[in-house]
């Protein structure tokens, strides 16, 4: 059973560009949360998905960025138009239900030039 | 609001040193304390956990006790290995939420020399 698999591992993208992260959950996962993690600082939550509905996007900055997951395939992030502030560490977890047994992804670390 | 604060790193041991990671948090209620930590190039994984107050929640030799009279939740290993280097991240559920979301101190690098 693979864990919580994210691509690319790492991302350039120059400024302006788009963003695309991808998360494939845990087999029978249907929670996916996204958590951001700038440098030197902790992981900050983004967004909380279930299958086809956003449950809790409070932490997903107003503009540029976006997330789904559909009912078929991985969750991806969305970030349109790159700025250097951007960069960082992009963490998916997954979980059968929403409590806190969450597995962890390896990350994307965006690098914006 | 709520939030969890961690002791600086680096943390440089040798290896059989003792090791104590400090992590304060400040919240409504008693939430639920945990740890994870991240090896490197990896995820975070859950290392151990707590729900209330005087829990001591244990795991591959790693302690922490919930301490609600100091809001404190320690990491503590008696012996450190080479393979404990890692970044250690104390955390605790975000407000009264019942989302799931977990709030993350800043993590702390723990290098163990041979």
């Amino acid at each position: 059973n693979a864990g919580v698999m994210q691509n690319p591992r790492h991302l350039v993208r120059r400024r302006g560009q788009e963003a695309r992260l991808r998360c494939s959950p845990m087999k029978g996962h249907s929670h996916v949360y996204w958590y951001r993690q700038l440098p030197e600082e902790g992981l900050k939550f983004m967004v909380y998905l279930q299958k086809e509905n956003i449950i809790d996007e409070s932490g997903m900055p107003k503009e540029r960025f976006s997330a789904e997951f559909p009912k078929e395939g991985p969750s991806i992030l969305r970030i349109q138009q790159v700025v250097r502030g951007d960069s960082a560490a992009y963490f998916c977890a997954s979980s059968v239900d929403s409590n806190y047994g969450y597995t962890f992804g390896s990350g994307t670390r965006l690098t914006v030039v | 609001g709520d939030s969890v604060t961690q002791m600086e790193g680096p943390v440089t041991l040798s290896e059989e040193a003792f090791l104590t990671i400090n992590c304060t948090y400040t919240a409504t209620g008693y939430p639920s304390l945990f740890w994870y930590v991240q090896y490197p190039g990896e995820g975070l994984q859950l290392l151990l956990k707590a729900t209330k107050a005087d829990d001591k929640g244990s795991n591959k030799g790693f302690e922490a006790t919930y301490r609600k009279e100091t809001t404190s939740f320690h990491l503590e290993k008696g012996s450190v290995q080479v393979s404990d280097s890692a970044v250690y991240f104390c955390a605790l559920p975000h407000g009264s939420s019942n989302t799931g979301k977990l709030i993350f101190g800043q993590g702390t690098t723990l290098q163990v020399k041979p």
